[in-house]
This record gives structure tokens, C-alpha cells and sequence, in this order.
């Protein structure tokens, strides 16, 4: 595709569900990120894929957060039995190599809200 | 690990005008990149300028140039000629060389331009 997209744009459910979030990157880039941002602050790192493997898994807060990326483009995220502080925008962004030299190309974000 | 700071929560200019955003970064890695990123109100982030730590001479694109200070671990960013458009968060951001491809982020400053 032209962009990063991630669907759904926003997601409300409730405390203790599970939620699957989804990150459709550009076409042919092989790493693909996930980053958590929260209210007033800046994004915080959760995972990275280079191709189909998780290379850094070390941001994902504990066991209710995983992701995958089955066939090295479409990725996952889902969090199990979701907490309140788990409300936050999940940035999804995508780049040629992994690092690219910081060249990272993000999609829009689903904002989750955990009533 | 490593820190990225940003001492200005909020900052205006006028149109035409020129602003200087601050960053400071704690890290005991010798080379790395640091980057700008922009955030409009639509969420998505944009890579505004790069700059690599073994360079000497501050990265310039267009209306956005940088003063990168080693030694003081100091990155500003200077937006010339202020546009509308420019209004947004802008975010700080730090990444290893060549490991570690995850990007630390500030907490951002929010940029308001003013016709």
C-alpha cells in the first residue's frame, strides 16, 4: 500500500477483554515496529520484526502483550485480559531495513480505550 | 539506557517567524543517530531531520536545520520562515548505530504557529 495502516482507528472495550490490533505496513519493507504512546508523552518502544521474527521483543510491558507477523508483512498485536492503563495510541510504523537510519514510516495509530 | 529530554512543553511563533526547539539526550554509546519527528494532529509521525553523531556538520532540509552539540549532548531544532502547517508535536528521538534499532523518544514540545 502507499502507507502504514492500522486498523481498527479506535477501539473501546472493556477491562479484562482481549483486543487484536492490526498493522498492514508498505509494501517491501522488512522491519516492522510497535510503539505505545499514552497521554502528554512521547512514543515508548514495545517490539520490532525483522521479516518474520520478533529481533526485540524487550518494550512489551509483561505476559498480556504479544505479537506476530506470520508471513513477514502483516502484523498483530494483542493484549490479553486488557487493564485501564493499557489505554493508549499503538503506533505501528514500517522501514525498508531494519534501522534504515532512524527512517521510519509510521501509520496513524489505533487508539485503544480499556473502560 | 539511554534519555532523550525535552524542556519545553508548549512553545509559539508567529507566521514567518523563526523557533528553536531544545533536546538534550544522556547516552555512553559514541555513535548514533538523533532525529526530529513531527506529529501532527492527525497522529501520524514524520520524519522532520536526521542527524548522525560522527558528523560534524549540523543536518539542514529546507526550512529545518539543526545545532548538534556533542559534547554538551544538546540536539536543538531550528524551524525558519514558520508555516501554518508546522503546528504540531514535535518529538526528540535517540537510535543506536547499528543495534538496538529501537527509538527512544522525549516527551515532546507542542508547537503552535499563529497567522
Amino acid at each position: 500500500g502507499a502507507g502504514v495502516s492500522q486498523t481498527p482507528s479506535n477501539k473501546v472495550t472493556e477491562k479484562g477483554k482481549y483486543v487484536e490490533l492490526r498493522c498492514d505496513p508498505i509494501s517491501g519493507h522488512t522491519a516492522l515496529y510497535w510503539y505505545r504512546q499514552s497521554l502528554g508523552q512521547g512514543p515508548e518502544f514495545l517490539i520490532y520484526f525483522q521479516g518474520t521474527g520478533a529481533a526485540d521483543d524487550s518494550g512489551l510491558p509483561n505476559d498480556r502483550f504479544f505479537a506476530v507477523r506470520p508471513e513477514g508483512s502483516v502484523s498483530t498485536l494483542k493484549i490479553q485480559r486488557t487493564e485501564r492503563g493499557d489505554s493508549a495510541v499503538y503506533l505501528c510504523a514500517s522501514s525498508l531495513t531494519l534501522g534504515h537510519r532512524g527512517e521510519l514510516f509510521f501509520g496513524e495509530g489505533s487508539r485503544l480505550t480499556v473502560l | 539506557a539511554q534519555t532523550v529530554t525535552q524542556s519545553q512543553p508548549e512553545m509559539s511563533v508567529q507566521e514567518a517567524e523563526t523557533v528553536t526547539l531544545s533536546c538534550t539526550y544522556d547516552t555512553s554509546e559514541s555513535n548514533y543517530y538523533l532525529f526530529w519527528y513531527k506529529q501532527p494532529p492527525s497522529r501520524q509521525m514524520i520524519l522532520v531531520i536526521r542527524q548522525e553523531a560522527y558528523k560534524q556538520q549540523n543536518a539542514t532540509e529546507n526550512r529545518f536545520s539543526v545545532n548538534f552539540q556533542k559534547a554538551a549532548k544538546s540536539f536543538s531544532l531550528k524551524i525558519s520562515d514558520s508555516q501554518l502547517g508546522d503546528t504540531a508535536m514535535y518529538f526528540c528521538a535517540f537510535m543506536k548505530h547499528n543495534s538496538g534499532y529501537a527509538l527512544n523518544f522525549g516527551k515532546g514540545t507542542s508547537l503552535l504557529v499563529t497567522p
